[in-house]
């Protein structure tokens, strides 16, 4: 059953980077069924696709966080990661990891999430 | 963008209530529509996708229906377990995006 793990960080400055890693067991990352997502949730709030990406590292962006974000993946460590720099405050949320669809486009499975928060 | 409308934002209702929750599309997404189930301090999780399609291991009081651009979530039968916040999300064009969520609380 194919599982993801987020990492990384919970707190970073702000005006600095945010790096996360999402491993995923399982099952393979190439596996042609899925593409790779990350989503995010601030605090008492809703759901934001980030981006997505494929194991042959095609991406989609939020247009909202394109000229920040960067989604790659390592299909040797069966990982895939995010980076979003120049954050500020309003960019802490619960960050997750999750499949994504090639078929159809809905997320799963889901990571358990990680929260990341942006504070001096 | 696609833009997501959920309604109610809440809904509290008894054990055993037949429960729906409305999403409506901002322009047409064929089926392409997704609902989530998220407990407090948990991931969210598939319910249905393609509109009315169960995902493995959901309970059959749990269905979808769609309309057009207006797309319904049913809980047949409430239970205590269903207590959570409902999400849609549509899945036809980049951005993905998500309906504002709907609580449904347990009377």
């Amino acid at each position: 059953q194919l599982q993801l793990q987020e990492s990384g960080p919970g707190l970073v400055k702000p005006s600095e980077t945010l790096s996360l890693t999402c491993t995923v067991s399982g099952g393979s990352i190439t596996s042609s069924d899925f593409h790779w997502a990350w989503i995010r949730q601030p605090p008492g709030k809703g759901l934001e696709w980030i981006g997505s990406i494929s194991y042959s590292g095609s991406t989609y962006y939020n247009p909202s966080l394109q000229s920040r974000v960067t989604i790659s993946v390592d299909t040797s460590k069966n990982e895939f990661s995010l980076k979003l720099n120049s954050v500020a405050a309003a960019d802490t949320a619960l960050f997750y990891c999750t499949g994504f669809s090639t078929s159809s486009g809905w997320f799963d499975p889901w990571g358990q999430g990680t929260l990341v928060t942006v504070s001096s | 963008d696609i833009q997501m409308t959920q309604s109610p934002s809440s809904v509290s209702a008894s054990v055993g209530d037949r429960v729906t929750i409305t999403c409506r599309a901002s322009q047409s997404i064929r089926s392409f529509l997704a609902w989530y189930q998220q407990k407090p301090g948990e991931a969210p999780e598939l319910l249905i996708y393609l509109a009315s399609n169960l995902q493995s291991g959901v309970p059959s009081r749990f269905s979808g229906r769609t309309s057009g651009t207006d797309f319904t979530l049913t809980i047949s039968s409430l239970q205590p377990e269903d207590s959570a916040t409902y999400y849609c999300q549509q899945a036809i064009s980049f951005p993905l995006t998500f309906g504002g969520g709907t609580k449904v609380e347990i009377k």
